[in-house]
């Protein structure tokens, strides 16, 4: 099992250019989970879904879009990148929403 | 609302010394907590986690913490550090019966030295 696999792992974009961020877990789970990591400010979580069909806001969810593609894959896309949106995305799932969360590695992106 | 303190962000400690995580929270109601660790460059993983029953709980790597509801504390121990604890240490909570959104802590950076 791969577990939960993100791509890409690095990416530097050009503000006001747009990108989609992959994401997919084999374990057969749930809910998804899109985060942003920030020195100093821990993990935010941007969007969630609950179960295949679902998606809803988390703290930070402006200038941010997901979609549920199916039960293994969501992706997170950025439709104008900003220099304010350069962070360590992490995507995670679990079995459901009162459970062990599994991390991918991340992606490490810059908006310059 | 829930939240999540972690009150030290960053921890030294020699290595073989005694450790301890300190994390709190605020809700008015059930809570499921967690910690998390995360080494260099990766994604985190679970070291242990409370829904219910016993306060104490063991997890990986010899680490333990305790639920204290009164304190809403969740205080993370390790009786003797190794060079390899090294790394970003993350205290999140659920609240029941809302929309069991997931929050972090803003993390402890626990330092072993040799």
């Amino acid at each position: 099992n791969a577990g939960v696999t993100q791509t890409p792992k690095f990416q530097v974009l050009k503000t006001g250019q747009s990108m989609t961020l992959q994401c997919a877990q084999d374990m057969n789970h749930n809910s998804m989970y899109w985060y942003r990591q920030d020195p100093g400010m821990g993990l935010r979580l941007i969007y969630y879904s609950a179960s295949e069909g679902t998606t809803d806001k988390g703290e930070v969810p402006n200038g941010y879009n997901v979609s549920r593609l199916n039960k293994r894959e969501f992706s997170l896309r950025l439709e104008s990148a900003a220099p304010s949106q350069t962070s360590v995305y992490f995507c995670a799932s679990s079995e459901d929403r009162v459970d062990t969360q599994y991390f991918g590695p991340g992606t490490r992106l810059t908006v310059l | 609302a829930q939240s999540v303190t972690q009150l030290d962000s960053q921890v030294p400690v020699f290595e073989e010394a005694p450790v301890e995580l300190r994390c709190n929270y605020s809700s008015s109601v059930s809570v499921y907590l967690f910690w998390y660790v995360q080494y260099p460059n990766q994604g985190l993983q679970l070291l242990l986690k409370y829904l219910s029953g016993s306060t104490l709980v063991k997890g990986i790597n010899g680490f333990e913490a305790e639920f204290n509801k009164s304190q809403t504390s969740f205080h993370l121990r390790k009786p003797s550090v190794h060079i390899s604890d090294t790394a970003e240490y993350f205290c999140a909570v659920i609240e029941s019966g809302g929309s069991y959104i997931p929050t972090f802590g803003r993390g402890t950076s626990l330092i072993v030295h040799p």
